[in-house]
């Protein structure tokens, strides 16, 4: 299985910060990433897809990059609506696996 | 517009079995790959397994293998995802999603074992 590991699995941040999660897997997955955004009581949301591309309806302060094992979230100019867990979830092979999770909470 | 709308939440005893249902709209039930997906209170995402609504072919995460079965029925744009012989440990909201991407999901089902 593919292990998905995500850092920081928390981070305190202030409206308008730049924040920025980490993603790495265990083995090369090209571009096959997807992000996620979950709040309490909701199902996920989805983000972004292959590693980079926003989904429709997602903001633009939304970006996502990286390739083969290594890729990041940024969020620019966080928003009160942004706080959330995040997840990245690898689609290269199955199982789906899921990275633990980043919690961005207000500082 | 894409909707996947799941049944509501259920409390079982040890032992038991649950059975989750998803319904689709807005698009070609058949087209896309159902995935089941849990999480656990408090915990991470945890990929179950898919089913194929057009062929019915099925995949299960190797830890489900012999507890779950997955199922559809494409007159009713539903898929189905049943998990036996269950334990506290399967207490968590059961999530459908469209397609290996997940783009899509259903609101979450509560098993509460």
């Amino acid at each position: 299985d593919i292990q998905m590991t995500q850092s920081p699995s928390s981070l305190s941040a202030s409206v308008g910060d730049r924040v920025t999660i980490a993603c790495r897997a265990s083995q090369g997955i090209s571009n096959y990433l997807v992000w996620l955004q979950q709040k309490p009581g909701k199902a996920p949301k989805s983000l972004i897809f292959g590693a980079s591309n926003l989904q429709s309806g997602v903001p633009s302060r939304f970006s996502g990059s990286g390739s083969g094992t290594d890729f990041t979230l940024t969020i620019s100019n966080l928003q009160p609506e942004d706080f959330a867990t995040y997840y990245c979830q690898q689609h290269k092979t199955y199982p789906l696996t899921f990275g633990g999770g980043t919690k961005v909470e207000m500082k | 517009q894409v909707q996947l709308v799941q049944s509501g939440a259920e409390v079982k005893k040890p032992g038991a079995s649950i059975k989750v249902s998803c319904k689709a709209s807005g698009y070609s039930f058949t087209d896309h790959y159902i995935h089941w997906v849990r999480q656990a209170p408090g915990q991470g995402l945890e990929w179950v397994g898919w089913i194929n609504p057009d062929s019915g072919d099925t995949k299960y995460a190797q830890k489900f293998q012999d507890r779950v079965t997955m199922t559809r029925d494409t007159s009713v744009n539903s898929a189905y995802m049943e998990l036996n012989r269950l334990t506290s440990d399967d207490t968590a909201v059961y999530y459908c999603s469209r397609g290996s991407q997940s783009k899509f999901w259903g609101q979450g089902t509560l098993v509460t074992v």
